[in-house]
């Protein structure tokens, strides 16, 4: 089944202690990306990569990492999380990057920074 | 940027009812995907229509790329289509580079029993 993964898909953990929330995708897509949702301001990018090797930064990168070393998964990784990294997180991807592909999206990880 | 207008926020609806939602857009699109997210918090793709009509089931949609909305129809709803639809476009104009898609606020919809 074609589909874009995500794990852990629940976390609590302390403010500073690092973590990585994993995603992978199984439809050889080339674009992958992360965003967040909050409410009251909706779903924002976080980073993007185009290829392999390839990432830039969405609307709201900072507190963030990413890297992207084989195509098919896209960690994301929190340094030092803060309270305010508490959200719901999306990773999707897309065949080409091209505004004119449908977007698939995972499952979403609930994160708790307490 | 692109804005995207969904109407009515809240929407309750006993079993069996149709409904209509509506995403207004501010500019022109080349991407147009309606989305589900169940209680769970999942999105699920409904459709990718940035012109022309599909339907799926119970669910159809709508875009008119020229006035720049498009309808979702949920007909004879069930309890299980209780959550929030968005839609979400990427304007005509993004580069490869800068390609998000941009959400509305979406529709909150109850089906009650």
């Amino acid at each position: 089944e074609a589909q874009v993964t995500q794990n852990p898909r629940y976390l609590i953990t302390v403010t500073g202690k690092k973590l990585t929330v994993t995603c992978s995708q199984n439809m050889n897509h080339e674009y992958m990306s992360w965003y967040r949702q909050d409410p009251g301001l909706g779903l924002r990018q976080i980073y993007y990569s185009m290829n392999v090797e390839v990432t830039d930064k969405g609307d709201v990168p900072e507190g963030y990492k990413v890297s992207r070393k084989e195509k098919r998964n896209f960690p994301l990784i929190l340094e030092s999380p803060s309270p305010n990294q508490t959200s719901l997180y999306f990773c999707a991807s897309s065949l080409w990057g091209q505004s004119t592909d449908t977007q698939y999206f995972g499952p979403g990880t609930r994160l708790t920074v307490l | 940027g692109i804005q995207v207008e969904q109407s009515p926020p809240d929407l309750i609806l006993q079993e069996g009812a149709n409904s209509t939602l509506r995403c207004n857009f501010s500019d022109s699109v080349n991407n147009l995907q309606w989305f589900h997210q169940n209680p769970w918090g999942q999105l699920i793709n409904l459709f990718y229509i940035p012109s022309g009509t599909k339907q799926n089931g119970r669910l159809s949609a709508t875009t008119v790329a020229t006035e720049r909305y498009s309808l979702l129809y949920i007909s004879s709803s069930q309890t299980t289509d209780s959550g929030v639809y968005f839609c979400a476009v990427a304007g005509q104009y993004s580069g490869a580079g800068s390609y998000q898609l941009t959400f509305g606020k979406g529709t909150k919809l109850s089906v009650i029993p």
